[in-house]
């Protein structure tokens, strides 16, 4: 199997506070995890990759200092979204590639809401 | 040009028709391609992945992969309206590219009943 799981799945929390997402690969381990984020109706965006141990690469326009992403385990990855505001708002999933696979198995997603 | 082209659709169709979702890449050199449903409000899933030439079945679904014309097809037999859902494609370019798969925008299927 390749199971994905995010904790939590929803979050509503006040603008500026700081909100954590975990992602975690279940029954197998994630040498890769992505970080994606989703407006309704509109495509999927990359934000940022995640390799176990290394720094994060961010995609261009992604805030670095603003999205905080940690992998810390090949089975972990999490993202922090610092200082959130209302437009930070949004649907953000992650995925992980089963070792030199190039398939990647998504978890069920992180609704936020940023008051 | 988009890396990975998809008609936005709506595509429409009726309960037990054939539904075909095209997608178009750029990078000449892309050896994975995959297919993903989304259901509305919903993570994607995968459906079936391809890295040859030609077709391959996986129950009502078949993957068609065309590299000579850089073009890759999901065929639904026998639709229903559980099927309606939006499909994305899915290429890895080539090593060069690092092996950051891109994601089309997708194509909304519905399943008339």
């Amino acid at each position: 199997g390749a199971v994905v799981s995010q904790h939590p799945s929803w979050v509503i929390c006040k603008s500026g506070t700081s909100v954590k997402i975990e992602c975690r690969s279940l029954d197998f381990q994630a040498t890769t995890m992505f970080w994606y984020r989703q407006f309704p109706k509109q495509s999927l965006m990359l934000m940022a990759t995640s390799n176990e141990g290394s720094k994060a690469t961010y995609e261009q326009g992604v805030e670095k200092d603003k999205f905080l992403i940690n992998h810390a385990s090949l089975t972990l990855s999490t993202l922090t979204v610092t200082s959130a505001h209302p437009e930070d708002s949004s649907f953000y999933i992650c995925s992980a590639r089963k070792g030199q696979q190039e398939t990647q198995y998504f978890g069920p997603g992180t609704r936020l809401l940023v008051l | 040009q988009k890396e990975v082209e998809q008609n936005s659709g709506p595509l429409s169709v009726p309960e037990g028709a054939i539904a075909s979702l095209n997608c178009t890449y750029s990078d000449r050199g892309s050896q994975s391609f995959f297919w993903y449903r989304q259901y509305s409000g919903k993570s994607p899933e995968l459906i079936m992945f391809i890295y040859s030439n030609g077709d391959k079945e996986d129950g009502r679904f078949t993957a068609q992969l065309n590299k000579a014309s850089q073009y890759v097809s999901l065929l639904i037999r026998d639709s229903q309206p559980s099927d309606s859902a939006t499909y994305l494609c899915a290429v890895t370019p080539s090593r060069a590219g690092g092996f950051k798969t891109i994601f089309g925008a997708g194509t909304r299927l519905f399943v008339k009943a």
